[in-house]
């Protein structure tokens, strides 16, 4: 059990420009979330997908923002057209879907991401 | 899911026991208490959770209030690695198993250990 990795851990862009980051769960979870994070707030909820299907979006994901998860592993997010309020740090979590109300989501490190 | 409120910050010392608390007076019957903790540049990761009963485990201690309006985190004996914000948050065992089962963060409380 490696937890959970995301790629990468820093990036910076020049507003304008499309970034992707990169989730690798746990590899025997099927529930894999995305949150945001700024700075002294709590994370976020982004959006949730359970095996390849994405079952929740927050309002908080704009139609800039987009997220995959192609053959229910790995997943991305992708942000187009970045703006300066979204830099943050991106974090990705998965849990198990048979854990019911048990369930612990395990969080990766999170990709730091400054818009200049 | 109904919100808490915990204190910003709070300082303890090495070694010694912190209790660490969390006000959820709106919390309703099927609302379980989970608590996770996010050090310096990592995610957060789970400490512990419970539903009426105390519990413990390695990490921690979980002290649920009779009327469930309160709960308390204890760290038996604190040590540096510690330090951390941690998050008190409720989900609702009815909410859990359809969409939703994301988790909503409030600030949370930032730890301070000193040696």
């Amino acid at each position: 059990d490696t937890g959970v990795s995301q790629n990468p851990r820093h990036k910076i862009t020049k507003r304008g420009q499309n970034v992707t980051f990169r989730c690798d769960p746990i590899s025997e979870h099927n529930r894999l979330y995305w949150y945001r994070q700024t700075l002294g707030q709590g994370p976020e909820f982004l959006t949730y997908f359970q095996n390849e299907a994405q079952l929740e979006k927050s309002r908080l994901l704009s139609d800039r923002f987009s997220a995959e998860r192609p053959k229910g592993s790995f997943s991305t997010l992708e942000i187009q057209r970045t703006e300066q309020g979204d830099s943050a740090m991106y974090l990705c979590a998965s849990s198990s879907n048979g854990a019911g109300i048990q369930e612990t989501q395990y969080f990766g490190p999170g990709t730091r991401l400054l818009v200049l | 899911d109904a919100k808490t409120t915990q204190p910003n910050s709070m300082e303890s010392n090495e070694e010694e026991p912190v209790h660490l608390p969390c006000n959820h007076s709106t919390i309703s019957g099927t609302d379980y208490i989970h608590w996770y903790r996010q050090l310096p540049s990592q995610g957060p990761e789970y400490v512990i959770h419970g539903l009426t009963s105390n519990v413990n485990n390695r990490m921690a201690s979980l002290a649920i209030a009779e009327d469930r309006k309160s709960s308390t985190l204890i760290l038996h004996r604190a040590t540096l690695r510690d330090a951390a914000v941690y998050y008190c948050i409720l989900r609702d065992v009815l909410n859990y198993g359809g969409s939703q089962g994301n988790l909503i963060f409030g600030k949370g409380t930032k730890l301070s250990v000193k040696p």
